[in-house]
């Protein structure tokens, strides 16, 4: 199948800045995408989406851009805050697709005071 | 909130034990998944079922079966557990089969074989 990568496996941000975490995706007919938070012991955990016909979705804190000519996500969280603190992945859905989802393997994020 | 609730966050067993992992979701969901996360390789997936006694294969089923005789539950079993099982499962579900939509997941069972 095809993979979603991440192009920095850890990134440190200073608490109250801006993080950007990167994902690549390879499949031209992937139609949704979604980032999860996923901290230390816990499952993942949705945090945002967004559909191929978007190149931009906001949510509380959190901003997802879609460039679909270079087939690249990117998850914007302003503010950065210490329970920000996890491991962030993509994860992409192939058009049509049943089984759904294909996910990167992640970015720790970790927040420094 | 959508539940789903993985029925032990930590087990070890030995070699050759048949495992069951048990996950149960609470918003009347048609499809679930099971996955292993393991450092580096992200999330696999190893089963799915979109209806009550309904199976697919994922990514990686050699050495696992599944069981879906309720919707709400979703089994996981290992048939003869081996060292190269031990992983994180994750267990997933969503509302319905197609459609754009997140899957949400349990906790997680984080599975030891000796």
């Amino acid at each position: 199948g095809e993979s979603v990568g991440l192009h920095l496996p850890t990134l440190s941000v200073q608490e109250g800045d801006n993080s950007i975490i990167n994902c690549a995706y390879s499949n031209s007919a992937s139609d949704y995408f979604i980032w999860y938070k996923q901290e230390s012991g816990k499952g993942p955990q949705f945090i945002i989406d967004i559909r191929s016909n978007m190149d931009k979705r906001q949510g509380q804190r959190v901003t997802v851009l879609l460039n679909k000519t270079v087939k690249h996500l990117s998850l914007q969280i302003a503010a950065t805050q210490p329970g920000d603190s996890a491991v962030y992945f993509c994860a992409e859905k192939l058009t049509g697709s049943a089984r759904q989802l294909t996910f990167g393997s992640g970015t720790q994020l970790t927040v420094l005071p | 909130d959508v539940k789903v609730t993985q029925s032990s966050r930590y087990l070890v067993k030995r070699t050759g034990e048949k495992v069951f992992l048990e996950c149960v979701q609470d918003m009347d969901h048609e499809n679930m998944f099971w996955y292993r996360q393991d450092p580096g390789l992200g999330l696999r997936l190893i089963y799915f079922s979109y209806d009550v006694k309904m199976k697919e294969k994922g990514d990686i089923p050699e050495g696992y079966s599944v069981s879906r005789e309720k919707k709400e539950r979703f089994s996981l079993i290992l048939e003869s557990a081996s060292t190269n099982q031990t992983s994180m499962y994750l267990c997933a579900s969503t509302l319905t089969r197609g459609g754009n939509q997140p899957q949400h997941f349990g906790d997680g069972t984080r599975l030891s074989i000796l």
